[in-house]
Parts: C-alpha cells; structure tokens; sequence
C-alpha cells in the first residue's frame, strides 16, 4: 500500500502559469481533500470529496479548481498562479465523514 | 475560523520527561483527533478520541477529553527525541452533515536529548 501520493513534491512558477497537482490514493477511501500550510496558519481547506463526481469548496478555494471521476485520483488545478498561492499543499483521504485522515507528503509550490 | 486553538505554540523539554499539549475548541464535536508532523512531511493520525469518551490511551500517548470545557489535552510521556515534530489537534463538528476536519495552527515540540 502506498497510501496517498502526490506530485510533484517540489515546483516553481511564474505568476500567470497554470498546474495540476496530482493527487492518488489506493485505500479505496471516499473521502479526499486538499489543504494548504502556510506558517502561522495551520493547514486549511481548499477543496474536498465525497466521492467521485462529487466535490465541494472549502475554506479557500479561490484560484482553485478539482475534479473527481474516479476513487483514486484527485488532481488539485492552479488556473493562473499568484504569489499568495506559494505554499506547501497537502492532499489527503479518509474512508468516512469525520474518520481519521491519511496525508500524502506535499507538494511545496513557489510562485514567483 | 479555527475550531482547535492549541496552547502552548511551543514546548521544549528534556528527553525522558512528559509532554503535556492542550487544544481548546468551539462548537460541539463528533470526534476530536490528535496527528504529527515531523519537519518536511505530512501529517500522520495519532489518536481519536469521540465525544461521549473521556480519556484513550496508545503506547506513550494518553489524551483526555473534557467536553464541558470544550478542551483536550494529549500526554505523551516519556519523551524521546524521535517525538520532537508538531502536534495538531483536528475537530469533526457535530450535527453538520459532511462534517470537514478543522485543524488547529498546532504546537511545536522540540524535546533535547
């Protein structure tokens, strides 16, 4: 079992370009998220799902936009990237509402 | 707006002594669950512990759960130096449907050898 994978673990842009972050996972989890963390913040969320085809904003989604058509996969698309959008952003998945969250290692995106 | 405020933000001890870390919270919860995060990784689950239970223990980790005062705390005893990482406490908020995680901006623990 690999858990959650993302990639790529490290990117830098230049304000204006556009990028999906990849984001799978093999425990046939319903449930998945991204969040980002920034310093002083905590980790806060982007965007989740509840299964494929169906997601739902977070607390931050502006600039952000998902997909779900199936289980596994749950790209993460920057539309035209900002500097407020450097940060490192976690995808993660978890079986049920409210059930423990499993984490991929991040992706720590720089955007200059 | 954060639902677990984790108090202290940081903590430095010795190897060998305990490490006590507090989260408060806002609203009624279903659950209320404690993760890790060692330096460049992700976070990693540690315990869950539901509303209508008052303490759960796992190998070196206890955490209580006071839910009158909306507050946990999680015991980690008999510190290493593999422990230093930060520590969130994450609430799932009850009577919402889909109910999201809300984590708190966590507590950094450095424990020296």
């Amino acid at each position: 079992n690999a858990g959650v994978t993302q990639t790529p673990k490290f990117q830098v842009l230049k304000t204006g370009q556009s990028m999906t972050l990849q984001c799978a996972q093999d425990m046939n989890h319903e449930y998945m998220s991204w969040y980002r963390q920034d310093p002083g913040m905590g980790l806060r969320l982007i965007h989740y799902s509840v299964g494929a085809g169906i997601t739902d904003q977070g607390e931050v989604p502006n600039g952000y936009n998902v997909s779900r058509s199936t289980t596994e996969d749950f790209p993460l698309r920057l539309l035209s990237a900002a500097p407020s959008q450097t940060s490192v952003y976690f995808c993660a998945s978890n079986r049920g509402t409210g059930g423990p969250q499993h984490f991929g290692d991040g992706t720590r995106l720089s955007i200059l | 707006s954060q639902q677990g405020e984790e108090d202290p933000q940081a903590l430095s001890i010795q190897e060998g002594e305990n490490a006590t870390m507090n989260c408060s919270y806002k609203t009624s919860i279903n659950n209320l669950q404690w993760y890790r995060q060692n330096s460049g990784r992700g976070l990693v689950h540690l315990i869950l512990i539901r509303s209508n239970e008052r303490e759960k223990h796992s190998g070196r980790l206890r955490v209580t759960l006071d839910t009158s005062k909306k507050s946990s705390s999680l015991l980690i005893t008999a510190s290493r130096a593999a422990d230093t990482a930060s520590y969130f406490c994450a609430t799932d908020r009850a009577l919402v449907v889909n109910s999201k995680l809300t984590f708190g901006k966590g507590i950094t623990l450095s424990v020296r050898p």
